[in-house]
Formats: C-alpha cells, structure tokens, sequence
C-alpha cells in the first residue's frame, strides 16, 4: 500500500490568488493523479501527472489554471490559479499501486486539500 | 458517452443488509471497484472485481455481471460505522478510471 500525504489539508483563499497544493508519498509511483470532488459529487479527474513529462490534462481542465510540478517519483504539486468561488472544492491526489508498468487493482488517495474561495 | 449509475441515497437500520446497485456503459472493461467515503475523508478501497461472480471479504460481497454492465456492493451485518458514501468506479479501455457520483447510506438504529 502507498501512504499519502497533502499539504495544506485546507484553506480558505481571496478571489484572484492562488494555491499550490503539495502531494508526497512513501514510495516511488510512476502516475500521480489529481482530483476535484465538488460538494455532494463525485470525483473528477484534472490531470495524470507523469514524472519528466508534461502533465495530461482532461476535457475542461488547461494547464494554465491548473499547473502541475512532477519533479521526482514522490512528490508533485497542483497550483489552482486566480482563484474563484467556483474553485471551491475537495482536491484530492492518488496514486495507483503501479508496479512494473502494470495497473493493479486499487487506487490510493491522500487525505484531500479542502479549498474555500471567498 | 461514458455513465455511470448509482442511487443518490439508501437508508437502511443498524444489523440488516442493504444492496448497492451500479450500472455502467463505458468504452471498454478493465475492472470495476467500490470505494468507501466517510465524509470529509477521502475514499478507501472496499473491493475489485474483473470476472463475473460474487467476491467475499468479510461483511462485504461485490458482484458482477459484465454483459449487464451491473454490479452491486452488499453489506451484512450493518453497523453505524458504516455510515457513508459507497463510489463505483469502472476502468474503461483506457485504463482510465470512470466514477459514479457515489450513494449515501444512512444508517438507523
């Protein structure tokens, strides 16, 4: 199993600032994953974040509002730019436990950033 | 499109059985699993399944049925822990993981 942890756990955040959420796990992954889960929703996935490559993003998600650092196999950070209220969200990172280049079956997630944008 | 379906809320009493129902269209099958969420937690890995069948593990079961594209999370035994939201998820041709909006079950005494 992989252990995560996130930094800060949450924050409350003025209109037009940023933030930058940092994700570290105990161990070396290859696919860091980003979510947003919006109060009484689901998950929904901003970007897989691969090490010594450019972050892909999903289908209404763009680098600019979103940039992503994967500098090493443990860590990565999401910055959530100009910020609104509609930012407003549980944001959550995941690692699959991946080994060998082969997907298994369980998906491991840190304890989440809780942002509130005013 | 891809859709994932699963009822907003359950409620059930301390001691009894509740059944979860997911339905799924996704391009592709490589899996589907149940995730557990307390709220303002983040979720927990409950089971996996790939094959058709009924999985086990203690006062949980999953089943599936691929041509259906159905699958459904049963818990025994019910305690008030167990209070929380129940996510399906199917990883689709892609290896990309596919999310149901989650059931909340509330737990009576």
């Amino acid at each position: 199993s992989a252990v995560i942890s996130q930094k800060p756990s949450r924050d409350i955040c003025q209109r037009g600032t940023s933030l930058t959420i940092q994700c570290q796990v105990d161990s070396q992954v290859t696919m860091m994953f980003w979510y947003r889960q919006q109060p009484g929703q689901s998950l929904t996935l901003i970007a897989t974040a691969n090490q010594g490559s450019e972050a892909t993003y999903e289908s209404g998600f763009v680098i600019d509002k979103f940039p992503i650092s994967r500098p090493n196999l443990t860590f990565s950070t999401l910055t959530v730019s100009n910020m609104s209220p509609e930012d407003s969200s549980i944001y959550l990172c995941s690692v699959d436990s991946l080994t060998s280049g082969r997907y298994s079956d369980e998906q491991f997630f840190g304890p989440g950033t809780r942002l509130t944008v005013l | 499109g891809q859709n994932i379906d699963q009822p907003t809320e359950m409620t059930a009493t301390e001691g009894a059985i509740v059944q979860i129902n997911c339905t799924y269209q996704t391009s592709g099958f490589n899996g589907l699993f149940w995730y557990q969420q307390h709220a303002g937690e983040a979720p927990t890995f409950l089971s996996y399944n790939v094959l058709d069948g009924l999985e086990e593990k203690g006062r949980f079961s999953s089943f599936l049925s691929r041509s259906k594209g159905y699958s459904y999370l049963l818990l025994k035994e019910l305690q008030m822990k167990d209070s929380a939201s129940y996510l399906c998820a199917v990883r689709d041709s892609n290896y990309q993981l596919i999310w149901g909006a989650g059931t909340k079950l509330i737990i009576k005494p």
